[in-house]
């Protein structure tokens, strides 16, 4: 069954810190895997997309990584700003047509 | 803003009322989706709808009925609703849904169901 489990299920920390959350995947054959920020009573934004052959990227303080042997991902936030605070959801594609398989996500808040 | 619209943005409905949930697109995609959110749970697909045609129905009670008159539009019509059925309905377009793994799909706010 494929499965996107995420870590750490919530997550506070200091504005101007960084941080890094976790997603691990289940998912076969691996298509690719996205990286989703969910703002309270918004939709989900996509932040990046990486496919098998990328192991990193980044979209301005956000960066990206991947390990398909591992089968593991992590986003990681430089520099958090307050506006960070908000869902991140991990989303991984296997290969041919098949749904999206969702992770439950990491709620982050960043204080003043 | 994604170019995903839903109305109304929070709804509260009685077991025995009927009510539809609007979605409309603004980016010309050809696909749209309905999706469940509930706290602490991954996003559930419902539906699918690729150039008009309901492409999948993920075994959602009858109680939800989609509609798709075209490629722009999707509504979500409810009647007798359960109280855990109360939950964040994402709407969500793609270009189409021959890939649907590959395509980048937008999302549009939700509407905030409740079910009393």
């Amino acid at each position: 069954k494929n499965q996107v489990e995420q870590s750490p299920q919530s997550l506070i920390i200091l504005e101007g810190k960084n941080c890094t959350l976790q997603c691990n995947y289940t998912v076969s054959p691996f298509s690719n895997l996205r990286w989703y920020k969910q703002d309270t009573g918004r939709g989900p934004v996509s932040l990046t997309i990486m496919t098998f052959s990328e192991n990193t990227k980044s979209n301005g303080r956000y960066t990206a990584t991947l390990d398909a042997d591992t089968k593991q991902s992590s986003l990681h936030i430089t520099a958090s700003q307050l506006s960070d605070s908000a869902s991140y959801i991990c989303v991984v594609s296997a290969g041919g047509n098949e749904k999206l398989t969702f992770g439950t996500g990491t709620r982050l808040t960043i204080i003043p | 803003e994604t170019g995903v619209t839903q109305t109304p943005r929070h709804l509260v409905m009685g077991m025995t009322n009927k009510k539809s949930l609007k979605c409309e697109q603004h980016l010309g995609h050809n696909a749209m989706y309905w999706y469940k959110q509930s706290a602490k749970k991954p996003l559930e697909l419902m539906f699918v709808y690729n150039f008009k045609e309901q492409t999948e129905n993920n075994s959602v009670p009858s109680r939800f009925s989609p509609e798709c008159p075209n490629s722009s539009h999707l509504f979500l019509h409810l009647h007798t609703l359960q109280p855990e059925d109360s939950a964040l309905y994402l709407c969500a377009s793609s270009q189409d849904n021959f890939d649907s793994g590959a395509l980048e799909q937008y999302f549009g706010p939700g509407t905030r169901l409740t079910v009393t």
